[in-house]
């Protein structure tokens, strides 16, 4: 039972467009929402996060937006750069702090064409 | 530099051989994790541990096996047992939960021949 899902496996984006990547959550104890990136052949690096208590985090080309009645969230990139080209993993924690663990989804892999 | 250290990056391993792959960090976490990606399956847990001496199963512990004797290190060893052990391994570790999560190790790449 995947509690965290990425439906997209791949998406194709021109190089100065948007790029929107989407997480679809099922379980209503998630409350703290977390981005990954990753290159092949190197771990994941933190991208950016949301807590429930907003519905909105922006950090650059980056904002989140978190929709709890729809338990979705969506990643979006503006402007997207042939460098944003990888693995985005979605993963969500039951509590912002005390929680050791992190549920993810399968990854969308973004490929931005120049 | 603070940072989670893995080693090898590459490593090819014969049918029916154990191996161990390191990882250590000097991040003062108390919690690590080891994580399999294969291809299209995303990061699937094999073990954690929230404390030394503790350690606890994932959602595909066998043919794993792991310990944790030291705060920093948490050698992940595959078995024989394991069935299909090429994968790319990630390890990772955590403190109190914060706004950044995991910080993960570069992985390294298990090939059996």
């Amino acid at each position: 039972d995947q509690q965290v899902k990425q439906n997209s496996p791949s998406l194709s984006v021109q190089e100065g467009r948007i790029s929107i990547l989407n997480c679809d959550y099922t379980n209503s104890m998630f409350d703290y929402f977390l981005w990954y990136k990753k290159y092949p052949a190197e771990g994941p690096t933190f991208l950016i996060s949301i807590s429930s208590i907003k519905d909105k985090n922006e950090d650059g080309r980056f904002t989140v937006f978190l929709n709890k009645s729809a338990k979705h969230l969506s990643l979006h990139i503006v402007p997207s750069q042939p460098g944003d080209s990888a693995v985005y993993f979605c993963a969500a924690s039951p509590s912002g702090a005390g929680s050791y663990q992190l549920t993810f989804g399968k990854g969308t892999k973004l490929s931005v064409i120049p | 530099d603070g940072g989670i250290t893995q080693s090898p990056k590459y490593l090819f391993r014969k049918e029916g051989q154990n191996v161990t792959l390191s990882c250590e960090q000097n991040l003062n976490h108390d919690a690590m994790y080891w994580y399999r990606q294969d291809p299209g399956q995303g990061l699937r847990l094999i073990y954690y541990s929230q404390i030394v001496n503790d350690f606890q199963k994932g959602d595909i512990a066998e043919g794993y096996s792991v310990s944790r004797e030291k705060k920093e290190s948490f050698p992940l060893t595959v078995t024989s047992a394991q069935k299909n052990p090429t994968a790319f391994y990630l390890c990772a570790s955590s403190g109190q939960f914060g706004p950044y999560g995991y910080t993960f190790g570069s992985g390294t790449r298990l090939t059996v021949v």
